[in-house]
């Protein structure tokens, strides 16, 4: 099946330096990714669709300039937390819809990345 | 604005029970429902897709339905085991947007 990797897995960082978040399909082509944020014993939250060469729309609340996507490839999409405090310390997760094969609108998951900021 | 409830919020049972857990939508016009399972401090694992024309899909222990009309989908657990204790969480997509629920955290007593 599918697989989307993400990098870091865990992440420590102290407050104020900026952090990235790798998100690749590694055997298929994604024109589309997703970013989630999830809280202690939440749901996942969307924070940003990404799709290939423009720039990512971001939900209602999200900051765009604190959260930075770049989808610069069909296999790769990045998530940088700039600037990051304590209160982004969280899970992140991340999602690729295939642009070919796969059931219809199935998406698959990257194992996640738990930031801890200090 | 799609929103999707789980219920319950937990569940604990001994093993060997079969179990259902919840899922409704208020929206419709979905374009699949995804049920996943989450182990604690992990990723998602992909357990059942139904697409918006289907009304269940079986794999293994688990049968998943779909009333789109009513918009409910239940996960049916079978014989259930210590393993599959886990977080499950129900999705629904309208193809560029996919909506969660908060979750049934299932505990399965030896």
């Amino acid at each position: 099946g599918a697989v989307v990797s993400q990098h870091p897995s865990r992440v420590i960082c102290k407050s104020g330096t900026s952090v990235k978040i790798e998100c690749r399909s590694l055997d298929f082509q994604a024109t589309t990714m997703f970013w989630y944020r999830q809280f202690p014993k939440k749901s996942l939250m969307l924070m940003a669709t990404s799709n290939e060469g423009s720039k990512a729309t971001y939900e209602q609340g999200v900051e765009k300039d604190k959260f930075l996507i770049n989808h610069a490839s069909l296999t790769l999409s990045t998530l940088t937390v700039t600037s990051a405090h304590p209160e982004d310390s969280s899970f992140y997760i991340c999602s690729a819809k295939p642009g070919t094969g796969g059931a219809t609108g199935e998406l698959f998951f990257g194992e996640g990345s738990r930031l801890t900021v200090l | 604005k799609q929103e999707v409830t789980q219920i319950p919020a937990a569940l604990s049972v001994p093993e060997g029970e079969n179990l259902v857990l919840n899922c409704s939508f208020t929206d419709s016009a979905i374009y699949n429902l995804q049920w996943f399972r989450q182990d604690p401090g992990k990723g998602l694992t992909s357990l059942l897709l139904i697409q918006s024309s289907q009304r269940e899909q079986t794999s293994g222990r688990l049968n998943a339905s779909l009333d789109k009309s009513s918009g409910r989908s239940t996960l049916y657990i079978a014989a259930s085991q210590p393993g599959d204790s886990a977080t499950y969480l129900c999705a629904v997509s309208d193809d560029n947007d996919m909506r969660f629920g908060a979750g049934t955290r299932l505990t399965v007593k030896p």
